[in-house]
């Protein structure tokens, strides 16, 4: 079982350079989620999905763009990587509104 | 007041030991209850749901105070593969978004 992937999971990036953080989920989960975590604050929600095609934001979504084109697909796009952004990016997806959160293994990215 | 408080710990406690954390949260509407397990640098986990008053799963059980608006873990007998970061996560009413606490952590030592 694959449960959620995470791609890739390390990266350094200069500042102003872009990529892309993929997520994929092979259990059919309507909602998905990007989360960022940072020493001394708890999870913090970025942007979120709930279904194919839609995206909403969460509650730090500067400097971050998302895009669910498949259901099992959610992407974090970073398009000029700050600093600030250095961080573990977690993704998540559940089957159902009140259903149990399930992790991928995080995305370690540092910005110079 | 912060909307989910812990006792950052860490924990330290012997094998077998009986050990509780306590979660305070802010907002009264919150209707369910989570606790997460994260491992050092590893991606958190559930542990338990509460929706009522309490919830048992073996070792951990979970008890929930509305009036006073904490919520309890309590972990018996514990085990060396129980160290780790506790989460506390309450969601308020039909919010879809999660409120995170930074976790108490806890270290069991043989």
């Amino acid at each position: 079982n694959a449960g959620v992937t995470q791609t890739p999971k390390f990266r350094v990036l200069k500042t102003g350079q872009s990529m892309t953080l993929l997520c994929a989920q092979d259990m059919n989960h309507e909602y998905m989620y990007w989360y960022r975590q940072d020493p001394g604050m708890g999870l913090r929600l970025i942007h979120y999905s709930v279904g194919e095609g839609t995206t909403a934001k969460g509650e730090v979504p500067d400097g971050y763009n998302v895009s669910r084109l498949k259901k099992q697909n959610f992407l974090l796009g970073l398009e000029s990587a700050a600093p600030s952004q250095t961080s573990v990016y977690f993704c998540a997806s559940k089957e159902k509104d009140f259903g149990e959160l399930f992790f991928g293994e995080g995305s370690r990215l540092t910005v110079l | 007041r912060k909307e989910v408080e812990q006792d950052p710990g860490p924990f330290n406690v012997p094998e077998g030991a009986t050990v509780a954390f306590n979660c305070t949260y802010s907002n009264s509407a919150s209707q369910s209850f989570f606790w997460y397990r994260q491992d050092c640098r590893k991606e958190p986990k559930l542990l338990m749901s509460v929706y009522s008053s309490g919830n048992e799963d073996g070792r951990f059980t979970a008890q929930l105070n509305r009036a006073s608006q904490y919520i309890s873990l309590l972990i018996r007998d514990s085990k060396l593969s129980d160290s780790a970061t506790y989460l506390c996560v309450p969601r308020p009413g039909n919010n879809r978004k999660l409120i995170w606490g930074l976790g108490t952590s806890l270290a069991v030592n043989p």
